[in-house]
């Protein structure tokens, strides 16, 4: 079985402070995916990165960064100089590769982040 | 490129009733994907059709079904509705190249069902 687990319920910041979002994935799964989605009041899932399991290069996306480790099965995302319109619920989410996965994304439960002015 | 559409984006029934929530891809996407959102449960991934055909289901009673048309537009129904059904029932669409690799999934905004 799946499991996503994202311990930070909810984090608060101060515009332009450096946030990280936390993600600790499980699966028996040799190949897998790892996704990170926002969510703003609107309701919307935003999809924002992708990464295979076989790719662990990190990445950076303007002030996004991504730090996956298979070693300790964690997906960890940073936010750099938050700005207020970070403001959302951030989604962890895993899929394997197809099978019994498909077209399913495991969700972690979300962490919610404020930034405040 | 037109995103994921979903109607209706708010409904209200009350119980016992049934509905029927609509779900339409992005042009080209052939994989459709269901999801109930709840504070109490989270994100929890209800079914999947791809090319008319229900290839994956969650664990939720059959009272919730749906199905995938030749455009690749889905529904989803739920039958004799219950207090516990409300919640924010969200659709996303792939790609699907191919059987063997996993499409990024694109989210609709979303049906917020509330059950009186």
């Amino acid at each position: 079985a799946q499991k996503v687990t994202q311990a930070q319920t909810e984090i608060s910041v101060v515009e332009k402070e450096d946030v990280t979002l936390d993600c600790v994935y499980e699966t028996r799964d040799t190949t897998y995916y790892l996704f990170w989605y926002k969510q703003p009041p609107s309701g919307e899932l935003v999809f924002l990165i992708r990464r295979n399991s076989f790719d662990e290069q990190n990445e950076i996306s303007g002030r996004y960064s991504w730090n996956f480790q298979k070693s300790t099965s964690s997906f960890n995302f940073t936010i750099t100089a938050s700005q207020v319109v970070d403001s959302a619920v951030y989604f962890c989410a895993l899929s394997g590769p197809g099978g019994t996965s498909y077209g399913k994304l495991t969700f972690g439960q979300g962490t919610i982040l404020t930034v405040h002015p | 490129k037109a995103g994921v559409t979903q109607t209706p984006r708010y409904l209200i029934k009350t119980r016992g009733q049934q509905v029927t929530l609509s779900c339409s891809p992005i042009s080209g996407h052939r994989s459709v994907s269901w999801y109930q959102q709840t504070p109490g449960q989270g994100l929890q991934f209800l079914f999947e059709y791809f090319s008319e055909t229900q290839r994956n289901k969650g664990n939720f009673p059959g009272r919730f079904s749906g199905r995938q048309f030749s455009n690749s537009r889905s529904e989803m129904n739920v039958s004799t509705l219950e207090l516990g059904d409300s919640a924010l029932y969200l659709c996303a669409s792939s790609p699907k190249r191919g059987t063997s690799d996993t499409d990024t999934q694109y989210f609709g905004p979303g049906t917020r069902l509330t059950v009186l």
